[in-house]
């Protein structure tokens, strides 16, 4: 069965540091998402992303992070100066499309830990 | 985003049944409603959707109220590996998932 994939697993980074979390989304899939979760909370979504821009984003989602699609085949998010706060489980989810018919696959996360 | 209500908590024995409820008096015409489970430690995963009728899937089956302001998830024979928190979540146009607390299911041996 297909699977979104996500790398690392755990990422350990000191505060001020660049990170990069990888995805690759289901093949045939063209929409893109990555959510947050902090220990104990909720979900959170960060952005989606379709046909190579960002179509929507929360306010989380500021000039620290950016997402990219480099090749056809992987999806990343990259958090330029990590805080403590960004501390969380983050989630990697693909859609073939965006209607609500639509189910979501989701990845089993990147758990980032900021020192 | 439209909103939906879910108990905190539920516990349930296993083997069976189990129904999870969930209102959405706001829900609008487009909106499908969507169900999803997170196991410990795991990301989110699909379970069930449905617009206005009741579907059926290896999962789980979801029962639709007439007028869709509620609806229910049923496991049939709940096993150990049921225990998640369960999402119940509308999803029209917009693109993103919006998860609120969730459910937290408990199944006893």
């Amino acid at each position: 069965e297909p699977e979104v994939t996500q790398t690392p697993s755990h990422q350990v980074t000191q505060m001020g540091q660049e990170v990069i979390l990888r995805c690759v989304p289901i093949s045939n899939h063209l929409y893109f998402y990555w959510y947050r979760q902090i220990l104990g909370q909720k979900v959170e979504f960060l952005v989606s992303f379709y046909n190579n821009e960002i179509s929507e984003k929360s306010e989380i989602f500021d000039d620290q992070f950016s997402v990219e699609r480099p090749d056809g085949s992987n999806f990343t998010l990259k958090i330029r100066s990590t805080k403590l706060e960004d501390s969380a489980m983050y989630f990697c989810a693909s859609s073939v499309w965006f209607r609500g018919s639509t189910e979501a696959f989701f990845g089993q996360g990147t758990r980032l830990t900021v020192v | 985003d439209a909103k939906t209500t879910q108990p905190n908590s539920m516990e349930s024995n296993e083997e069976e049944p189990v129904h999870l409820p969930c209102n959405h008096s706001t829900i609008s015409g487009t909106d499908y409603i969507h169900w999803y489970r997170q196991l410990p430690s795991q990301g989110p995963e699909y379970v069930i959707h449905g617009l206005t009728s009741n579907v059926n899937n290896r999962m789980a089956s979801l029962a639709i109220a007439e007028d869709r302001k509620s609806s229910t998830l049923i496991l049939h024979r709940a096993t150990l590996r049921d225990a998640a928190v369960y999402y119940c979540i509308l999803r029209s146009r917009a693109q993103k998932l919006v998860f609120g607390q969730g459910t937290r299911l408990t199944i006893n041996p």
